[in-house]
């Protein structure tokens, strides 16, 4: 079966522009949740959606913000992009409608913000 | 809040030399536990979980983890590495009352010397 996908998977942008990346969860897992890494800061957690509800959000600036669709797709919006947003964004979606029991990671998109 | 500390960032080791790669965490709940590998320009992979039971956990790849609750701890070892074991491997931390999201380690860098 197909896992999750990540659209784009690079991308590059000014600083001051604004950027959404696409998530096509594993078919069946309703459960979606993106992570932030870098170097410095590791694997920061961003959001968690399901049924398309937030149930759970990191500690990043109102700038970062995503939604997710009846069909369990999710996007991620960043506007004005700072130098310090470049990182590889993870989406990751989960069985049973939780994350308790492991995710399964997409590839990522690397955004690069110059 | 969960918290995990990966104690060791980098570790070197020879081929088919055994390895350990150490975790501990902090929880005032349950928790369940994860180990994660990434390969470069990739995303997460499951390599193992541990949600109850036993406390020896086996996974993917020979790596096998035992969770001891009374050290919080839950350390990652391999008998035998190969060159294909090089990437970054990553614990993770979730708790039983928390069904939105996973919490990382900083991360362990295996690098396999010939």
């Amino acid at each position: 079966k197909a896992g999750v996908t990540q659209t784009p998977r690079y991308l590059i942008k000014t600083r001051g522009q604004q950027v959404t990346l696409s998530c096509s969860p594993i078919s069946g897992h309703r459960s979606v949740s993106w992570y932030q890494q870098t170097p410095g800061q590791g694997l920061q957690f961003l959001f968690e959606y399901f049924s398309e509800t937030q149930r759970n959000k990191g500690n990043f600036p109102g700038r970062f913000s995503g939604r997710q669709f009846s069909n369990s797709r999710s996007e991620m919006n960043v506007s004005t992009l700072e130098l310090g947003d470049s990182a590889l964004y993870l989406c990751a979606s989960s069985i049973y409608g939780t994350p308790n029991y492991g995710y399964t990671f997409g590839s990522g998109t690397r955004l690069t913000v110059v | 809040a969960q918290s995990v500390t990966q104690l060791d960032s980098q570790v070197p080791v020879f081929e088919e030399a055994p390895v350990e790669l150490r975790c501990n965490y902090s929880s005032s709940v349950s928790v369940y536990l994860f180990w994660y590998v990434q390969y470069p320009n990739q995303g997460l992979q499951l390599l193992l979980k541990y949600l109850s039971g036993s406390t020896l956990v086996k996974g993917i790849n020979g790596f096998e983890a035992e969770f001891n609750k009374s050290q919080t701890s839950f350390h990652l070892r391999k008998p035998s590495v190969h060159i294909s074991d090089t990437a970054e491997y990553f614990c993770a931390v979730s708790e039983y009352s928390s069904a939105s999201k996973i919490i990382f380690g900083s991360g362990t860098r295996l690098s396999i010397r010939p």
